[in-house]
Parts: C-alpha cells; structure tokens; sequence
C-alpha cells in the first residue's frame, strides 16, 4: 500500500542526546514537511523539501536538522541543542504538480527525560 | 510573515447542532486552502479551495473561500458525536510551503 510511514512511533530520549526520527514515503511525491505539535496547539513548520537535495527552514528549524539525500526519505534529527524537544513530530508529503493534499504519517512520540 | 489564523479556538455543542469554523489568513503568493479532521494522530484530508466562491460538499460538511477577504469557513450541520476533533486549516503558498493554523477543538455531546 501507497503511504507514509514514521518510526518509531515512540521516542524516549536523555538530555543532551541527539536523536533521528525516521520518515519514509512510497508516493512518488517531490515535496515533504516536518512539523512539530505540542498538547492543545495546531502544526508548527518545522523544515520542509522540495526537491532531492533541496530543503528549506520553516517556523522553528532551531535545534532541528534534516537531510533529503533520497527522494523517498526525509529524516529529522532533533539535536541537543533544541531546548524542549518533548513534542508530536508530524511528517507529511504531497505532489508539487497542481495544488495537492498533503498526507500524513501517523506520528512520533518524543519524550525527553 | 505569513500566518493563518482559526477561530474559535474551541468549540463545545450538542448533536444536532450546525457550526461554522472560521479561517483566515495573510501570506505572500497564495496557492491554495486545505481543510484537515485530526481526531488522534495523522490529520485526515477534508477539502482543498483553490477558487473563490465555489462550495465543496461532503456529506454534513461544506467549505467555501473567500480570495478577496481571505478566508475560508467549515460548516458542519447535524453535528454527531463522531465529528469530534480538532479541525485544521492550512495554506499552501507557491514555494510549496504549508502553513497550518492553531486549530479548532470541536467536541460533540449527546
């Protein structure tokens, strides 16, 4: 089946440790995005990519990097030096042709303890 | 600064009742609006307005958008306990950025 997968679904993580969520899609799709959503509160850009080897900052990149080496995946690593990284990491990926949907992966969980 | 902005933010009905969800927005080149249900983790694709003035339907639901005074709203007649989410909407510029707005919580009630 045609998706969006994210993994893990949940993250634990100790301060002061990097960690790389993993997005990967099967939809042939150019463009991918990353965003953050914190209890109560809508989707925050956080990168997103155009094209393979292309990506742009959105909203809140600080303490976030991202790679779009394959077309298909899109990873983001959550550095140490984001301050409160305890978050929902949402990935999403839509066609660049037309005005497209974008669909969506089912989420990451991280905790920071 | 591009910025799309919801209201209200929460919502609180019975069944049966009709609601309007509101979406505004400012930004710079403007592509189209996505209206998203997210009820536990991945946001669902409602609608998607490219064109001013032409409703889309979908069952109970029904959105239209507004280019001139940008904005767009959500209606949804005869609530049922199932509609319960929180409701997002999004704009999609021409660099393919999509920025997505706070959200309106809805909760239903029998």
């Amino acid at each position: 089946d045609g998706g969006i997968t994210q993994s893990p679904k949940y993250l634990f993580r100790k301060e002061g440790q990097n960690v790389t969520l993993s997005c990967e899609q099967n939809l042939n799709h150019d463009a991918m995005y990353w965003y953050r959503q914190d209890p109560g509160q809508g989707l925050r850009l956080i990168y997103y990519s155009q094209i393979v080897n292309d990506f742009q900052k959105g909203d809140i990149a600080e303490g976030y990097s991202v790679s779009r080496e394959k077309k298909e995946s899109f990873p983001l690593t959550v550095t140490s030096a984001q301050k409160n990284p305890t978050a929902f990491y949402l990935c999403a990926s839509s066609n660049r042709r037309g005005n497209g949907e974008a669909f969506f992966g089912q989420g990451t969980r991280l905790t920071v303890v | 600064e591009d910025k799309v902005v919801q209201s209200p933010l929460s919502l609180v009905v019975h069944e049966g009742d009709t609601v309007t969800l509101n979406c505004s927005y400012e930004v710079t080149n403007f592509r189209s609006l996505l209206w998203y249900k997210q009820e536990k983790k991945a946001p669902t694709f409602l609608f998607m307005l490219t064109s001013s003035g032409i409703e889309k339907k979908s069952g109970r639901l029904s959105s239209i958008l507004d280019k001139k005074e940008l904005f767009s709203i959500l209606n949804i007649t005869a609530t049922q306990t199932g509609d319960s989410a929180v409701y997002l909407c999004a704009v999609r510029i021409n660099t393919d950025k999509l920025i997505f707005g706070t959200g309106t919580r809805l909760q239903v009630f029998p």
